[in-house]
């Protein structure tokens, strides 16, 4: 099994820099998904690590650590749209794509 | 335009009444996959097909059934519906097991 571990609940202020940290335990470990999600809406692709480090994409950036089963989201320079569920998704090599629970990032004026 | 087809959007049924809720893709992607979403439990993954004729169980596959006699197309099929199987469900599919294409959601209530 799989277990993940993120906050459930952040808040962060338009402009401002916000981390959602996610750890996880899994066997068979293959790769790291973010997605985002918008109240009433499907999920929608942010990022995927496979190898250890930093990967920056726009105002997005995913950090994996494979040997501390650790990740993390940096968002930068908050918009008020960025308000929503971040979804943290090990994958594993028996084809298994695992969500967590999710942090729901409210950004504030 | 390349996309995950989920119908019906929003469906009200009783105890017992079978139902499916089909989803299509476009995309001639292998992989495809359902998840149901409760709040505070996150996505769950309910069954998923690597490819025509091959499905395997994900995570909670009781009180489902799901068959992929094609590739575009991927029914989730609840037999008896209870009231615990009130949620939110999504169809996905994939070109390579890992990143997902996400539909736009089901919701069913199980009176």
């Amino acid at each position: 099994g799989q277990n993940i571990d993120q906050p459930t609940e952040m808040t962060a202020t338009e402009g401002a820099i916000v981390q959602i940290n996610c750890t996880y335990q899994t066997s068979g470990f293959n790769g790291l998904f973010w997605y985002q999600q918008h109240a009433g809406e499907a999920p929608t692709f942010l990022s995927y690590n496979v190898l250890d480090g930093l990967e920056e994409k726009g105002r997005f950036s995913s950090f994996l650590s494979r040997s501390k089963g650790y990740s993390y989201l940096l968002l930068k320079e908050l918009q008020m749209k960025d308000s929503a569920s971040y979804l943290c998704a090990p994958y594993n090599a028996g084809n298994m794509l695992t969500f967590g629970g999710g942090t729901r990032l409210m950004v504030k004026p | 335009e390349a996309q995950v087809t989920q119908n019906p959007r929003y469906l009200i049924t009783v105890t017992g009444k079978k139902l499916t809720v089909t989803c299509s893709q476009n995309m001639n992607h292998e992989y495809m996959s359902w998840y149901r979403q409760d709040p505070g439990l996150g996505l769950r993954q309910i069954y998923y097909s690597m490819n025509v004729e091959v499905t395997d169980k994900g995570d909670v596959p009781e009180g489902y059934k799901v068959s992929r006699k094609e590739k575009r197309n991927f029914p989730l099929i609840l037999e008896s519906p209870s009231p615990n199987q009130t949620s939110l469900y999504f169809c996905a599919s994939s070109p390579n097991n890992e990143k997902l294409f996400f539909g736009s959601g089901t919701q069913l209530s199980v009176l």
